[in-house]
């Protein structure tokens, strides 16, 4: 079992949609969690953290469920420009180790 | 959010030749750098940690003597990629965490393609 999984996707959705992605973590001790959005040939940006209690940023909800061992994001209102690939992040072990990175999700928001 | 440049963004060069790649933390001190490798379609694969002062950590199946990398200074890591090939090519992506930062983020330069003929 990979590390950190993702369905690949791709997620088309039409504009005003809500969508939401899954991230499967298989390290129990990890850390700490994080959403980036990666636009076709440019570099990751952080679009958020990912807290215990959850949090929201405008349209963007991130959830995690240590339980089970996933984290979500949620992005409702969906916009043209929310096309991207969203990629998720785990910090495995103590601060300052790398990520593992998801493979990512594409999502195409649809006119 | 915290600004890592990359430079250059683009580079061609020929079989053979050997090619550096810079990544500058701007406005904050950096002891670890990581180096990424991204195929087309394909997702960020870690290739390198790097550290201030101290030798790189490579990952499995990384040579450390093909992909030279030096962390010379808190705000400077450079990756050489030595006699490249066409099958180098790809798009390097560095990334770095803020040493005196309370989260634990990583911010990521640019990018550098490479394109080896």
């Amino acid at each position: 079992r990979k590390e950190v999984e993702q369905d690949p996707g791709p997620f088309n959705v039409p504009e005003g949609a809500t969508v939401a992605f899954n991230c499967t973590y298989s390290n129990s001790a990890s850390q700490s969690f994080f959403w980036y959005r990666q636009d076709c040939r440019k570099e990751p940006k952080l679009l958020m953290s990912v807290y215990s209690s959850g949090n929201e940023d405008g349209r963007f909800t991130a959830q995690l469920n240590r339980a089970s061992q996933y984290i979500s994001l949620l992005i409702r209102d969906s916009k043209l420009s929310d096309s991207a690939t969203y990629l998720c992040a785990v910090n495995p072990g103590s601060y300052g180790q790398n990520f593992v990175f998801g493979p990512g999700t594409r999502l195409s928001v649809l006119p | 959010g915290a600004v890592v440049s990359q430079h250059p963004s683009r580079v061609i060069c020929k079989s053979g030749t050997s090619v550096k790649i810079e990544c500058r933390s701007l406005d904050f001190q950096a002891t670890t750098m990581f180096w990424y490798r991204q195929f087309p379609k394909q997702s960020l694969m870690l290739m390198a940690t790097s550290n201030e002062g101290s030798k790189a950590t490579y990952e499995q199946g990384v040579e450390k003597d093909k992909f030279l990398i030096n962390h010379a200074s808190l705000t400077l890591s450079t990756l050489t990629v030595t006699s490249a090939h066409p099958e180098d090519s790809s798009f390097y992506i560095c990334s770095a965490r803020d040493s005196q930062g309370k989260a634990d983020t990583q911010y990521f330069g640019p990018g550098t393609r490479l394109t080896v003929l």
